[in-house]
């Protein structure tokens, strides 16, 4: 592995189901975060984690859960999905929070819920 | 509150010709900035960031930003466009007063004409 990725590329989900994205990173990265991408919007924070064992809400957290058991695993979860969670989801990580460092983002997972 | 705006939905320049995608920002304290770019099908790549210092940054791909702290603008330029530049940039803004939050703003396509 070099970098985040993301799994799956794609997925088509019957409304009320569970899904979990999942995201994996190599770089040893403290910060990871889950973004939502819409037209129009631009990418809109889910949920970020700091560290590991510690997550915290973003601007669109209704709907979505996370966990940070270890350094290189995010994964975001939909624990009944509905329609308006279509979208393509970013998993995004950076070095150190309290620095302004860059971000680097997987491939991204499109989601279709209908 | 945090705010990132480009104006422009989309920016059309023909090959050769120099390009400015514009993006202005809102924040409290000393902003980071940032610009990102995404291909189809990609997640974002970052491009270059503004944290201190020169008001002229350089970054990839032959890419630069001019921060304007009176305007409250951080517009990507670049002298001369190539057609395999065209693609979705997105402008992000992060304060240490607004924690670790990235605000990205809504982007911008880039088409390049050859």
């Amino acid at each position: 592995i070099a970098g985040i990725t993301q799994a799956p590329t794609s997925q088509i989900l019957a409304a009320g189901r569970r899904m979990t994205l999942r995201c994996t990173q190599d770089m040893r990265h403290n910060a990871m975060y889950w973004y939502r991408q819409d037209l129009g919007l631009g990418l809109r924070l889910i949920h970020y984690s700091n560290t590991a064992g510690t997550t915290g809400k973003g601007e669109v957290p209704d709907g979505y859960s996370v966990s940070r058991a270890n350094t290189d695993d995010f994964p975001l979860t939909l624990a009944s999905a509905v329609p308006s969670q279509t979208s393509v989801y970013f998993c995004a990580s950076s070095a150190r929070d309290s620095n302004p460092l860059e971000q680097f983002f997987g491939p991204g997972t499109r989601l279709t819920v209908l | 509150a945090q705010s990132v705006a480009q104006p422009e939905d989309q920016v059309n320049v023909a090959e050769g010709n120099p390009l400015t995608v514009k993006c202005t920002y809102s924040v409290s304290g000393n902003p980071y900035l940032f610009w990102y770019v995404q291909y189809p099908n990609r997640g974002l790549q970052f491009l270059l960031k503004y944290i201190t210092g020169d008001n002229l940054v350089k970054g990839s791909y032959g890419f630069e930003a001019e921060f304007n702290k009176s305007q409250t603008s951080f517009h990507l330029k670049k002298p001369s466009a190539l057609v395999s530049d065209s693609a979705l940039y997105f402008c992000a803004v992060r304060s240490l007063t607004g924690g670790f939050k990235t605000i990205f703003g809504a982007g911008t396509r880039l088409f390049v004409k050859a």
